[in-house]
């Protein structure tokens, strides 16, 4: 099946650095989104990305969906204590039933 | 309601109990996804629905697990002799339409098989 490789897997920093995580794909896909996950919480959608190229914004969040719609990357910029969570990002498959494959998830842990 | 509810918030079945998971989406939302996460955080995709329908289902191990979507009724996700390997968070989720859309999660039913 598809695979998604997501990095880093983790991340340690201190509070107000800038954060870049990103995904590479072997497959197209034609939405691109980026998750946020906290303890005993599901998936929180972050961002969204529906066409190659496509650089959004939504707060301290910026994400773009990669020109060869293989890959996409997600910044935060001026970390806080709250951004701690895990992040993954998502592609959604252009063929069939267009099920979400998953990176496996960058761990956020911030310094104060 | 403008969540995805899931229930139990967490299950714990002995080795060859059967356990049933259930899923309310959210009003209007006609796709239900169940995905299955384990350790090291990985998702995988189980079964989709389109209203009741079965809209892919190429997740499912077949022997054992089973997924409903009846009109009126919560959605549920149905394993039948649970294995240790089963131990795992079981996530729906919901959305509008197939093609654009993120899904909204629901919190997860955490299933402890012992």
């Amino acid at each position: 099946g598809q695979q998604l490789n997501q990095s880093p897997q983790s991340m340690f920093i201190q509070e107000g650095e800038d954060v870049s995580m990103n995904c590479t794909s072997s497959s197209i896909f034609n939405t691109w989104l980026w998750y946020k996950q906290d303890p005993g919480e599901g998936p929180v959608l972050l961002i969204a990305l529906y066409k190659a190229g496509e650089l959004t914004s939504n707060g301290r969040l910026t994400a773009q969906f990669g020109i060869t719609r293989k890959d996409s990357f997600l910044n935060i910029s001026a970390s806080i204590p709250s951004d701690v969570g895990i992040y993954f990002c998502a592609g959604r498959e252009i063929q069939g039933a267009q099920k979400l494959v998953f990176g496996q998830g960058t761990r956020l842990t911030i310094n104060p | 309601g403008e969540e995805v509810a899931q229930t139990p918030k967490h299950l714990v079945r002995g080795e060859g109990q059967k356990a049933k998971l259930y899923c309310a989406p959210i009003k209007g939302h006609s796709y239900v996804f169940w995905y299955q996460q384990v350790l090291k955080n990985e998702f995988k995709f189980l079964i989709s629905f389109q209203n009741e329908n079965v809209f892919d289902e190429t997740g499912m191990p077949k022997e054992r697990f089973s997924a409903k979507c009846l009109p009126n009724s919560p959605c549920s996700l149905e394993i039948q002799a649970t294995k240790l390997e089963d131990s795992a968070v079981y996530f729906c989720a919901s959305s509008q339409g197939v093609a654009g859309w993120g899904y909204t999660f629901g919190s997860g039913t955490r299933l402890t098989v012992v």
